[in-house]
């Protein structure tokens, strides 16, 4: 089983519509859970990050852990143009003693207006 | 603002040839990582550095080394570029917290 999973889509919407991203990851020792967006020709950027169960709202987006499950999503309500990218779940744990941050193979979003 | 360059945007290379990809960060951050990004695989560690001359390998280190002689730059090494190294390479760096900060990326061929 892959230490982290998400639905590579691609997955297109139209201008408005709430988007549901998700990942599952396996191990339990996972501490961190982030959400990485990036556009096209550019490096990620972190868009949300959370370490506990629950919800975790920024604007338009809501980020969301369940511990009990393994697995994290990603909400973004009335979604934009500019929203288009590949958002990548990410999730930082330990191994061998060290930390390791285990991405998520990315989704890719458009939203047409 | 984090800011973390890389040398080249683009870069064609021929098979057997030692290519050199350098990374630079502004903010002093401790930690730095090469990683390779390819469709349906995602982004997967090469090999990434705690420290200044400290490397540790990630999870696909075969073909590559990497060099970092002062804090602010890591370079990733190909010492015989193959085609199967045709790939996008994203550098990125780690201060205290946890939120690592990419670079634009280097779109490599080898041909």
């Amino acid at each position: 089983q892959k230490e982290v999973e998400q639905d590579p889509g691609p997955l297109s919407v139209p201008e408005g519509a709430i988007v549901s991203l998700n990942c599952t990851y396996s191990n339990s020792a996972f501490q961190y859970f982030m959400w990485y967006r990036q556009y096209s020709r550019k490096g990620p950027e972190l868009l949300m990050y959370t370490y506990s169960s629950g919800n975790k709202e920024d604007g338009r987006f809501t980020a969301q852990v369940d511990k009990s499950s393994k697995y994290i999503s990603l909400f973004i309500r009335d979604s934009q143009p500019s929203d288009s990218a590949t958002y990548l779940c990410a999730i930082l744990g330990l191994r061998g003693g060290s930390e390791k941050l285990v991405f998520g193979k990315g989704m890719k979003l458009t939203v047409n207006p | 603002d984090v800011k973390v360059t890389q040398s080249s945007r683009y870069l064609v290379k021929r098979t057997g040839e030692k290519v050199f990809l350098e990374c630079v960060q502004d903010m002093d951050h401790e930690n730095m990582f090469w990683y390779r990004q390819d469709p349906g695989l995602g982004l997967r560690l090469i090999y990434f550095s705690y420290d200044v001359k400290m490397k540790e390998k990630g999870d696909i280190p075969e073909g590559y080394s990497v060099s970092r002689e002062k804090k602010e730059r890591f370079s990733l090494i190909l010492e015989s570029a193959s085609t199967n190294q045709t790939s996008m390479y994203l550098c990125a760096s780690r201060g205290r917290g946890y939120e690592q900060y990419f670079g634009p990326g280097t779109r490599l061929t080898v041909t």
